[in-house]
């Protein structure tokens, strides 16, 4: 059974920083391109960022380039997600969700229950 | 970058059919991918490359793509299909995935 388990979240003020991690079982992690997708309160889904299944290549949403970095460590099957130069707007539930491929382009099959980021003063 | 246009709500009797539109430039040329979420929970894949089922997604989910629109149909609407849909493509030019803004199925 795959899962996928998010830690990491909770209250930061403006400019702070948190990591997010994701730590997966289930399936044979390094095969697989991960990905971060996040819900501002009452809103959509927000794509984030995805990495590969080797990590060699990453992409980011434009709103979080230069500010959020994905990582994974296939040793441990986790991936990670660094915040710095947090924002009010970045205030959200951040999914983590297996990738169906291996270059982290395709849908997501399977995602964790998320966490909670709230960013305020 | 790419835009993917959903109507904010869709309503439909309990055992009829709900056809849920995703619209985009020609995105009958890009494989479509739909979730279904239900209040405080994780999204759940219903639908991918179009049409295909993932194993345990009732029959009763499918899927079309043609021309600017993409469309998730639901047969026999039960109430436990309440819940928000969202489509996803690929945008292969930003290099990037897109979402739809979402379509809140409600059952009457």
């Amino acid at each position: 059974e795959v899962k996928l388990l998010e830690s990491g979240g909770g209250l930061v003020q403006p400019g702070g920083s948190l990591r997010l991690s994701c730590a997966a079982s289930g399936f044979t992690f390094a095969s697989y391109g991960m990905t971060w997708v996040r819900q501002a309160p009452g809103k959509g889904l927000e794509w984030v960022s995805s990495l590969s299944a080797d990590g060699g290549t990453t992409y980011a949403a434009d709103s979080v380039k230069g500010r959020f970095t994905i990582s994974r460590d296939n040793s441990k099957n986790t991936v990670h997600l660094q915040m710095h130069s947090l924002r009010a707007d970045d205030t959200a539930v951040y999914y983590c969700a297996k990738c169906a491929d291996y270059d982290g382009h395709g849908f997501s099959d399977y995602w964790g229950q998320g966490t909670l980021v709230t960013v305020s003063s | 970058s790419y835009v993917l246009t959903q109507s904010p709500s869709v309503s439909v009797d309990p055992g009829k059919t709900a056809r849920i539109p995703c619209g985009g430039n020609n995105i009958g040329s890009e494989p479509v991918h739909w979730y279904q979420q239900k209040p405080g929970q994780a999204p759940v894949l219903v639908i991918y490359y179009d049409s295909e089922r993932p194993s345990g997604i009732p029959e009763r989910f499918s899927g079309s793509n043609s021309g600017n629109t993409a469309t998730l149909t639901i047969s026999r609407v039960e109430s436990g299909d309440e819940a928000d849909y969202f489509c996803h493509v690929w945008d292969s030019v930003a290099d990037h995935p897109v979402f739809g803004g979402g379509t809140k199925l409600t059952v009457l």
